[in-house]
């Protein structure tokens, strides 16, 4: 059964980089008809695709965010990550990796709470 | 890339049937057939429910069901149940090579 897991420090200050790494066991991120995504989620408001990559390391970005983001990929290690820059109060979230297959997420990982705060 | 846009929140009774609207653009549910819905419980990660317009993932009840009129998809729900309240949303591929989300609907079952 395929699982991800999300890891990174919960609290980043304001105008640092947030990182975060996903992990994935039970399947191979080299899968061909696979790309890894990165979602977000406000506290109590709604889901937002941050971005993804493929194992080539191929990406696509949410255009509102593209010049604060990237993500990128490491296949030795089965992982992929981002990267978000010069972060504000508004970047506090849940933050979720998943597979998708044709634009659609069917794995999540269970999220990691993010908070921006000096 | 604007938001798709759900009704904040629909409810209905156990047993009835509620459609849950999911409106885009031209660039994004009018052009493909790719839009998906997710159900999402508080503290839980979303789960897929509808992919490619009206496809099930194995498990997912046939209670659910999905459609598309131009920029307009929707959710169907029917025989609804206690455990179907929860938090949904759409989303869909764009031309941008992208995915939007819809801001979500807040299913109440009274």
């Amino acid at each position: 059964q395929l699982q991800l897991q999300e890891s990174g420090p919960g609290l980043v200050k304001p105008s640092e980089t947030l990182s975060l790494t996903c992990t994935v066991s039970g399947g191979s991120i080299t899968s061909s008809s696979h790309h890894w995504a990165w979602i977000r989620q406000p506290p109590g408001k709604g889901l937002e695709w941050i971005g993804s990559i493929y194992y080539s390391g191929k990406t696509y970005y949410n255009l509102s965010l593209k010049s604060r983001i990237i993500i990128s990929v490491d296949t030795s290690k089965n992982q992929f990550s981002l990267k978000l820059s010069s972060v504000t109060a508004t970047d506090t979230a849940m933050y979720y990796c998943a597979r998708e297959e044709s634009s659609r997420a069917d794995y999540w990982g269970q999220g990691t709470l993010v908070t921006v705060s000096s | 890339q604007s938001a798709l846009t759900q009704p904040a929140s629909v409810s209905g009774s156990p047993g009835q049937s509620i459609t849950i609207s999911c409106t885009g653009t031209s660039s994004d549910v009018g052009y493909y057939n790719y839009v998906f819905w997710y159900q999402q419980y508080p503290g839980k990660a979303p789960k897929l429910m509808i992919y490619d317009v009206n496809n099930r993932p194995s498990g997912v009840s046939n209670r659910f069901s999905g459609s598309k009129s131009g920029n307009t998809a929707s959710l169907t729900i029917s025989g609804l149940q206690a455990e179907d309240e929860a938090d949904y949303y759409c989303s869909s591929h764009t031309t941008s090579d992208t995915v939007v989300f819809g801001g979500g609907t807040k299913l109440t079952v009274l």
